[in-house]
């Protein structure tokens, strides 16, 4: 079946550091992917998404590619905020059984330091 | 556009009492609807899913159950709570073609205590 794999948290930065958090997926068919993020004691929210290979998606500085290739669907930000501090989840849905059920990953803790 | 409304936002019951969660979703119809589980520190459990109206699959075995009464309503139900079923639920729905895009869209999540 369905799988998103991503990187054990949490992962701990100072302010204006480079974010890079792996996702990388198996998926039967040809899913499209998507970032969540997940802001203490509230709902996820999408963040970003790619709908097919080389596509890239970007929202508030966030960005990640589809690599087919690779399966990968790196989660990446050239400078984070304090404010940037929550959980990322790596999803992908794909066309199983006629229909899209999402399938998440673990989740990954984002602690951003002053 | 459309809206999910998920409810109480809280909630702390004692372990033998009933459950009853109401997720709603405005703006769209014959969506897919979810309910998940978050514990402490831990990734999404999908619990149950249904892709129409009296049509509920349930992903593990557990305490509890579902019911998807009407097209965008869909409730999740114990009839007698333990301690292993506190957590963080979260409803979502999702477009049901590919058309109109497939991401999830989430509730603001239930926080319950079993006590």
């Amino acid at each position: 079946g369905d799988s998103v794999t991503q990187m054990e948290g949490p992962v701990t930065l100072s302010e204006e550091a480079f974010l890079t958090i792996n996702c990388t997926y198996t998926a039967t068919g040809y899913p499209s992917l998507f970032w969540y993020v997940q802001y203490p004691g509230e709902g996820l929210q999408l963040l970003l998404k790619a709908t097919k290979a080389d596509d890239k998606g970007s929202n508030k500085g966030f960005e990640a590619t589809y690599r087919k290739e690779t399966t990968s669907f790196h989660l990446e930000k050239g400078s984070v905020q304090v404010s940037d501090s929550a959980v990322y989840f790596c999803a992908l849905s794909d066309r199983s059984g006629g229909s899209y059920i999402p399938t998440f990953g673990r989740g990954t803790s984002l602690i951003v330091h002053p | 556009s459309q809206t999910i409304h998920q409810w109480p936002a809280t909630l702390v019951q004692p372990v033998g009492s009933p459950l009853s969660l109401e997720c709603t979703v405005e703006g769209t119809s014959n969506p897919n609807l979810y309910w998940y589980r978050q514990a402490a520190g831990r990734g999404l459990q999908l619990l149950f899913y249904s892709v129409g109206i009296g049509q509920i699959s349930s992903e593990v075995p557990q305490n509890l159950s579902a019911s998807r009464p009407q097209d965008r309503q869909f409730i999740l139900s114990s009839k007698k709570l333990l301690l292993s079923d506190s957590g963080f639920y979260l409803c979502a729905w999702s477009a049901i073609d590919k058309i109109w895009g497939t991401e999830a869209f989430f509730g603001q999540g239930t926080r319950l205590t079993v006590v």
